[in-house]
């Protein structure tokens, strides 16, 4: 079965300052990729995508993630952090015909 | 987002009570799921509908019961439930629910809340 791990339950990073958030995946094939994040009280938002082509995705919000096939990572970047980026962050993978989710980062930006 | 709406957006029942949780996608797409949102724990996908047809059905106990009367509308009634139910439902909605690469539309959730 198809699955992703984020090995970090909370990333804590200064305003201005760039921010990773991990993500690790276990497939068979080529894999369908995701970032979502959740703002408090609200559901989650689609952020950006893998399907194929380019290894560098860019999503909203001044996202991006990479894909590296050879590590299995799809990480979540963004050069300057904001203090309105706080948020649950979400990996995500497709199982056949569904969404597996990872169990989420909490993204902390300090002033 | 407005998309998807979800009412009531907070719930507090006892165990005993029988309640209903709405969800409403305004996007034209054909495909609908209930997810369980616990802490620290991954989204669960309870049910997935296409096209009002029920498609999947994850080992869901029976108190929680869904209904698809359209493609528009999805309903999660709920009747007997346990303290371990006490968690965000989250709705969502995709084009088709056969085309992984399509993202899905998330609602803002009803928090539930088991007395």
């Amino acid at each position: 079965a198809q699955s992703v791990a984020q090995p970090e339950d909370q990333v804590n990073v200064a305003e201005g300052n760039p921010l990773t958030v991990k993500c690790t995946y276990s497939v068979s094939g080529n894999p369908y990729l995701f970032w979502y994040v959740q703002y408090p009280n609200r559901g989650l938002q689609f952020l950006l995508k893998y399907i194929t082509g380019d290894n560098l995705v860019k999503g909203s919000y001044g996202f991006e993630a990479e894909f590296n096939k050879s590590q299995t990572s799809f990480h979540l970047k963004k050069p300057s952090a904001l203090v309105s980026d706080s948020a649950l962050y979400f990996c995500a993978v497709v199982d056949t015909d569904k969404l597996i989710f990872g169990t989420g980062t909490r993204l902390q930006v300090f002033p | 987002e407005t998309g998807v709406t979800q009412t009531p957006r907070h719930l507090v029942m006892g165990m005993t009570n029988k309640k209903s949780l709405k969800c409403e996608q305004h996007l034209g797409h054909n495909a609908m799921y209930w997810y369980k949102q616990s802490a620290k724990k991954p989204l669960e996908l309870m049910f997935v509908y296409s096209l009002e047809e029920r498609v999947e059905n994850n080992s869901v106990p029976s108190r929680f019961s869904p209904e698809c009367p359209n493609s528009s509308h999805l309903f999660l009634h709920l009747h007997t439930l346990q303290p371990e139910d006490s968690a965000l439902y989250l709705c969502a909605s995709s084009q088709d629910y056969r085309q992984a690469n399509q993202p899905q539309h998330f609602g803002d959730g009803t928090r539930l809340s088991i007395l």
